[in-house]
C-alpha cells in the first residue's frame, strides 16, 4: 500500500512569506504528526493531529500551525517565513488507535529553504 | 516529554551483531518504547517497539530490562545499509514522540 506522500519535497521561498505543507497519510491512518529537523536542533515536534483535532503540540511559535481534514489529510502553514525556518519538515502518520501502540510511518520530507 | 539517553556514536564491525543502548528511566508502565533509524536525511523508518517482553521481528530483537528504565537494540549482522542515526524513544496513547539525538552507528567493513 502506498506510504505517507509530502508534498512538495522540495520549496525555495523567500523571509517573509507563506508556506503550506501538505501530507497524505497510509490509508486507514488516523493520526498525523509534523517534525522539523535541522542540523543543529535534530528532530523536533510540532503538533500531533488525530481525527481532525489537535492532540498535542510543541514549543513552537504561534507562525507555526496545522490542521487535519476528515480524509485524515493533514497541512501544516509556517507564515511570515524567517531564514532559521529552513530545515526538512517531516509528517508522520499511525493507526493512532487508544489500546493498542503502533509505531510512526514517515514520509520522505519537504526541504524547505528560505532566502 | 519523554526523555532517553544514548551514546552519540557507535561504530560496528560488519556481519558482527550492534548493541544499541538506551536509558530511559523515567518511563512509567503503560509507556511503550520504540526504535526508529534514519539514514541520510529520509524520513526515520520504524523498527521495533515494546512494552515488557523482549521482541522480535525481521529487523532487529529488542531487550528491555525487567524495570524497564534501559533496553538494547540488537542488530544481529550489521551491514554497511545499517549505517545510521538509531533514535530510542517512549511513549503513551495520547503523548507526543520526542526524539532525542540519538546514535550513530558507523558500520566499518
Amino acid at each position: 500500500k502506498a506510504g505517507v506522500t509530502q508534498t512538495p519535497r522540495y520549496l525555495i521561498k523567500t523571509r517573509g512569506q507563506q508556506v503550506t505543507l501538505s501530507c497524505s497519510p497510509i490509508s486507514g491512518h488516523r493520526s498525523v504528526s509534523w517534525y522539523q529537523q535541522t542540523p543543529g536542533q535534530g528532530l523536533q515536534f510540532l503538533f500531533e493531529y488525530f481525527s481532525e483535532t489537535q492532540r498535542n503540540k510543541g514549543n513552537f511559535p504561534g507562525r507555526f500551525s496545522g490542521r487535519q481534514f476528515s480524509n485524515s489529510r493533514s497541512e501544516m502553514n509556517v507564515s511570515t517565513l524567517e531564514l532559521g525556518d529552513s530545515a526538512l519538515y517531516l509528517c508522520a502518520s499511525s493507526l493512532g488507535t487508544i489500546v493498542i501502540n503502533y509505531g510512526y510511518t514517515f514520509g520522505s520530507g519537504t526541504r524547505l529553504t528560505v532566502v | 516529554d519523554a526523555k532517553t539517553t544514548q551514546p552519540p556514536s557507535m561504530d560496528c564491525a560488519e556481519g558482527r551483531a550492534a548493541n544499541l543502548p538506551c536509558n530511559h528511566s523515567t518511563i512509567s508502565g503503560n509507556e511503550y518504547v520504540y526504535w526508529y533509524r534514519q539514514i541520510h536525511s529520509q524520513g526515520p523508518q520504524y523498527i521495533i517497539h515494546g512494552l515488557k517482553n523482549n521482541e522480535t521481528n525481521e529487523m532487529a530483537s529488542l531487550i528491555i530490562t525487567e524495570d524497564r528504565k534501559s533496553s538494547t537494540l540488537i542488530l544481529p549482522h550489521a551491514t554497511l545499509r545499517d549505517t545510521a542515526v538509531y533514535y530510542c524513544t517512549y511513549k503513551t496513547s495520547y503523548d507526543k514522540v520526542i526524539f532525542g539525538p540519538g546514535t550513530s552507528l558507523s558500520v566499518i567493513p
